[in-house]
């Protein structure tokens, strides 16, 4: 079936702007994750949701990001006021179950101006 | 911050020799997984070890991880030029929640022809 998906693949925002970044898990798989890339960097996770419930979002850089999967499928990452220091890659990742590899999508590239 | 760290940050080739990459980790783990990153797209999955498990092999692709010395390692034999891509180990610690992994700054591997 169709991997994981990611919309839009590259975002320009002014500094200021909010943004909404979607990602679309495998069919069927309960947990889903976001991370942030800087560039030249590894991911580093934001939040980890399990079916709807948001479990862990202590890598939430601070209170202007926001992320919600309200039925369990679908999650979109909203950044808000955007600042320079959110431009990076932001990327979803989805699992079947618990510790096994966990599928990416394609990314988001974001560039605050 | 991160946990992994990947050596060498950059490998230089000739097509054909085999490549090996090196992760250190700092904490226990329930599993490591080994990752590729062609510029520009997101992350694929190579190959999972769980903590249990010494050696695990796919393909061309052969991974060693040592827990008592906290450390893994990805060999690629016979390399081809689509073998150049960065390449990321990430460890799921134990104790830090389901499968939140931690990522190294990545091993920027290039197959000259």
């Amino acid at each position: 079936g169709a991997g994981v998906s990611q919309s839009p693949r590259y975002k320009v925002a002014k500094r200021g702007q909010d943004v909404a970044l979607r990602c679309d898990p495998i069919s069927g798989h309960v947990s889903l994750f976001w991370y942030q890339q800087a560039l030249g960097q590894g991911p580093e996770f934001l939040t980890y949701f399990q079916n709807e419930a948001q479990l862990d979002k202590s890598g939430l850089p601070s209170d202007r990001f926001f992320a919600e999967r309200p039925e369990g499928s679908v999650s979109t990452l909203k950044i808000q006021r955007t600042q320079q220091e959110d431009s990076a890659v932001y990327l979803c990742a989805s699992t079947r179950t618990v510790y096994n590899e966990q599928f990416f999508g394609p990314g988001t590239r974001l560039t605050v101006l | 911050s991160q946990q992994g760290e990947e050596d060498p940050q950059a490998l230089s080739i000739q097509e054909g020799e085999n490549a090996t990459m090196n992760c250190s980790y700092k904490t226990s783990i329930n599993n490591l997984q080994w990752y590729r990153q062609n510029s520009g797209r997101g992350l694929v999955h190579l190959i999972l070890i769980r903590s249990n498990e010494r050696e695990k092999h796919s393909g061309r692709l052969r991974v060693t991880l040592d827990t008592s010395k906290k450390s893994s390692s990805l060999l690629i034999t016979a390399s081809r030029a689509a073998d150049t891509a960065s390449y990321f180990c990430a460890t799921d610690p134990v104790h830090q929640g389901a499968q939140k992994l931690v990522f190294g700054q990545g091993t920027r591997l290039t197959i000259n022809p």
